[in-house]
């Protein structure tokens, strides 16, 4: 089946320590996008790639790095993370293309639950 | 800049009710609404979306509408069963690929 991967479905880092979590998707949308989520939250949108364009969101801290390497995977890098950055980390891909079955829906992945000690 | 709103942020039924959910957002300049269930530690699960230019789409037991112009979407839910009980999350998307979800609001289905 088609979906979105991401690994690994728990992270668990030290404080200032570099992590990085992963993301794929067999879908082939040209669309993808991290957010974090915490507890009893709406998830918050981090930054998205349109094709090979980069799209950050103004609020997201420059801690947070993005990387897609190819259509397929995407990752994400949190340089130094800190106590206020363990979260869930959500992967979503969506298709702009207009002969899909429902252009811009977006599909996620399980999600990374990030602890940091 | 988009905020979406939904109300209320926590509603417990018994089994076999028929439920009204409840989202608001404030640009009603939106390509799309996308309605969302998220059980506990998990990832999202897609139910329904609608474009801009529909009122409604249904599956199954679920039934979205939107009303653009009054920046309103409803998400009904049909006889209420104990697995309905997850966190409804909407969110309003452009067609630049932006998405703004509301807190969700969490269903207890009680048996």
């Amino acid at each position: 089946d088609a979906m979105v991967i991401q690994n690994p479905r728990y992270q668990v880092t030290q404080f200032g320590k570099p992590v990085t979590l992963s993301c794929s998707q067999t879908l082939n949308h040209n669309v993808m996008y991290w957010y974090q989520q915490k507890s009893s939250q709406a998830p918050k949108l981090l930054f998205h790639y349109y094709d090979k364009d980069f799209n950050n969101e103004a609020d997201t801290p420059d801690n947070f790095q993005s990387r897609r390497p190819n259509t397929s995977f995407c990752f994400l890098d949190i340089r130094s993370p800190g106590l206020g950055d363990a979260a869930m980390y959500l992967c979503a891909t969506s298709s702009t293309y207009l002969g899909d079955r429902a252009p811009n829906e977006q599909f996620f992945g399980p999600g990374t639950r990030l602890t940091v000690l | 800049k988009q905020e979406v709103t939904q109300i209320p942020a926590a509603l417990s039924v018994p089994e076999g009710e028929n439920l009204v959910l409840n989202c608001s957002f404030t640009d009603s300049a939106i390509y799309n609404l996308q309605w969302f269930r998220q059980d506990p530690g998990k990832g999202l699960t897609s139910l329904l979306l609608i474009q801009s230019s529909q009122r409604e789409q249904t599956s199954g037991r679920l039934n979205a509408s939107l009303d653009k112009s009054s920046g309103r979407s409803t998400l009904y839910i049909a006889a209420s069963q104990p697995g309905d009980s997850a966190t409804y999350l909407c969110a309003a998307n452009t067609n630049a690929g932006k998405s703004t979800f509301g807190d969700g609001t969490t269903l207890t289905v009680k048996p």
